[in-house]
């Protein structure tokens, strides 16, 4: 009974191509987020809802668009695909976040998305 | 811009020796550090956590140590064993955010 499930784990397709990737959490956590793992291994976080509320935007190009339906789902959908996309992305969840506490991240396994 | 910094990307270690990882890191205003644990196709998971105001944090074999005046951090595994053998990225929270290193590679040689 998988904590942080993410669909699909491996993803292939073509430069300008659209798509997405789910994520779902059964932990009851309150805050979601995406991260991208490049090539250089650095796990660098993307995007963070709190109760489907967006709090954390990093300096992501603008076709990169989160969509949160609800405080168990988030989704990470990618318009225009370009080979420096080609990553790992993880989504993880944590409970609510708070600025005294050590904020313990759950992940999911991660998809791997290729673009050719 | 990398706040957390792993400099080692791998370490051997022989089973039955300590394992030491190390991670610095340049905001002072982090508030938490932590480890995480990754093996090949899974997600990272959680391993120890320090507060900024202490200088050390153990549980059972896996110890972290805190030097702020440093900015430094480190996580010691004794005794090593080969189920250790992992990716092990450190992680600093500032605020609402965790940022993590590049990750070092432990191998635990039975």
């Amino acid at each position: 009974d998988t904590a942080v499930s993410q669909t699909p784990k491996y993803l292939v397709t073509q430069m300008g191509n659209d798509k997405s990737i789910k994520c779902e959490q059964n932990l009851g956590h309150d805050t979601m987020y995406w991260y991208k793992q490049d090539s250089k291994k650095f796990l660098k976080i993307m995007f963070s809802y709190n109760n489907k509320e967006l709090i954390i935007n990093e300096t992501v190009p603008n076709r990169f668009s989160p969509k949160s339906p609800d405080k168990a789902h988030l989704n990470l959908h990618i318009n225009s695909l370009e080979l420096g996309d080609s990553a790992v992305y993880f989504c993880a969840s944590s409970h609510l976040l708070y600025r005294d506490r050590a904020n313990v991240l759950t992940f999911g396994a991660g998809s791997r998305l290729t673009v050719l | 811009d990398q706040q957390v910094k792993q400099n080692s990307p791998s370490l051997s270690v022989q089973e039955g020796r300590i394992s030491i990882l190390n991670c610095d890191y340049t905001n002072s205003m982090f508030d938490y550090f932590l480890w995480y644990k990754k093996y090949p196709a899974e997600g990272p998971t959680f391993l120890i956590s320090i507060s900024s105001i202490k200088d050390k944090n153990e549980d059972g074999r896996f110890t972290v140590f805190l030097n702020k005046s440093a900015k430094h951090l480190s996580l010691h595994i004794v005794p090593s064993q080969p189920g250790d053998s992992a990716v092990y990225f450190c992680a600093a929270k500032g605020g609402f955010k965790t940022i993590f290193g590049a990750g070092t590679r432990l191998f635990v040689k039975a």
